[in-house]
C-alpha cells in the first residue's frame, strides 16, 4: 500500500495525558498537511510542511500542538494535556511539490477521544 | 477569512435520480476541488477545476467552475447506493498559501 498511513487510528485518552500521532506521507511527496475534523464540519487546516520545514501554521494550532517532521519524511503531531475540545479526527496528507492546484491525497486519520 | 458554503446541507435521495450540490463563496479561488469522504476515512480526491467556467465529467459526475472562480457545482445522473458519502469542497487560494479552504459538505444518501 503507498498511500498516506496514519497511526494510530483510534485513541482514548483521559483529559490532561499527552497523546502523539503518526503519518507516513506517499513516498515521493514533499507536502505534508495536518488537518482536524470535528463532526459536522469539513477538515480544517492546522500546519503544512514541506520537507522538514513548518512552513504555515493555522491560529487553531495552540500552544499546546507541536508538529514535527525532522527529516522530511514521516511526521508527528502531537497534543499535550489534552483536553475535551480536542476530540476530532486528525487527518494527514500530502501532495507533490509540483503539484501546483494542490491535490491533497489523505491517510484514513487519526480519531482522538478525549474523556 | 475565505469561507464557502455547501448546499444542501443532507440530501436523501432514491436510486435513479438526478441530483446537483453547491458550493459557493464571496471569494475567488485559484482552484477548487471536490472530495468524497465516507464514515470513519478520510477525503478522496474526485477533481480539481482550475479555470472559471470549466466543466469535467467522471462517468455521471459532472463539476463546474463558476466563471468568476467562486463558486462550483457538482451534479450527479442517475444516483447509485455507492455514490452515498459526504461530498466535500475545498479552495485554494494560491499566492504561495498551500493551505485548502474546506465547506462544511453535502451528506448524501442514495436509497436502494
Amino acid at each position: 500500500d503507498t498511500g498516506v498511513s496514519q497511526n494510530p487510528r483510534h485513541k482514548i485518552t483521559k483529559r490532561g495525558q499527552n497523546v502523539t500521532f503518526r503519518c507516513d506521507p506517499i513516498s515521493e511527496h514533499n507536502r505534508l498537511y495536518w488537518y482536524r475534523q470535528t463532526l459536522g464540519q469539513g477538515p480544517e487546516f492546522l500546519t503544512y510542511f514541506q520537507n522538514e520545514a513548518q512552513l504555515e501554521k493555522s491560529r487553531l494550532l495552540s500552544d499546546r500542538f507541536s508538529a514535527e517532521r525532522p527529516k522530511g519524511s514521516f511526521s508527528t503531531l502531537e497534543i499535550q494535556r489534552t483536553e475535551q475540545g480536542d476530540s476530532a479526527m486528525y487527518l494527514c496528507a500530502s501532495s507533490a511539490l509540483n503539484s501546483g492546484t494542490g491535490e491533497l491525497f489523505f491517510g484514513e486519520g487519526s480519531r482522538l477521544t478525549v474523556l | 477569512t475565505q469561507l464557502l458554503e455547501q448546499s444542501p446541507q443532507f440530501l436523501s435521495i432514491q436510486e435513479g435520480e438526478n441530483l446537483t450540490v453547491y458550493c459557493n463563496s464571496s471569494s475567488v479561488f485559484s482552484s477548487l476541488q471536490w472530495y468524497r469522504q465516507e464514515p470513519g476515512e478520510g477525503p478522496v480526491l474526485l477533481v480539481t477545476v482550475v479555470t472559471g467556467g470549466e466543466v469535467k465529467k467522471l462517468k455521471r459526475l459532472t463539476f463546474q467552475f463558476g466563471d468568476a472562480r467562486k463558486d462550483s457545482s457538482l451534479h450527479i445522473t442517475a444516483a447509485q447506493p455507492g455514490d452515498t458519502g459526504l461530498y466535500l469542497c475545498a479552495g485554494g487560494s494560491g499566492a504561495g498559501s498551500y493551505q485548502l479552504t474546506f465547506g462544511k459538505g453535502t451528506k448524501l444518501s442514495v436509497i436502494p
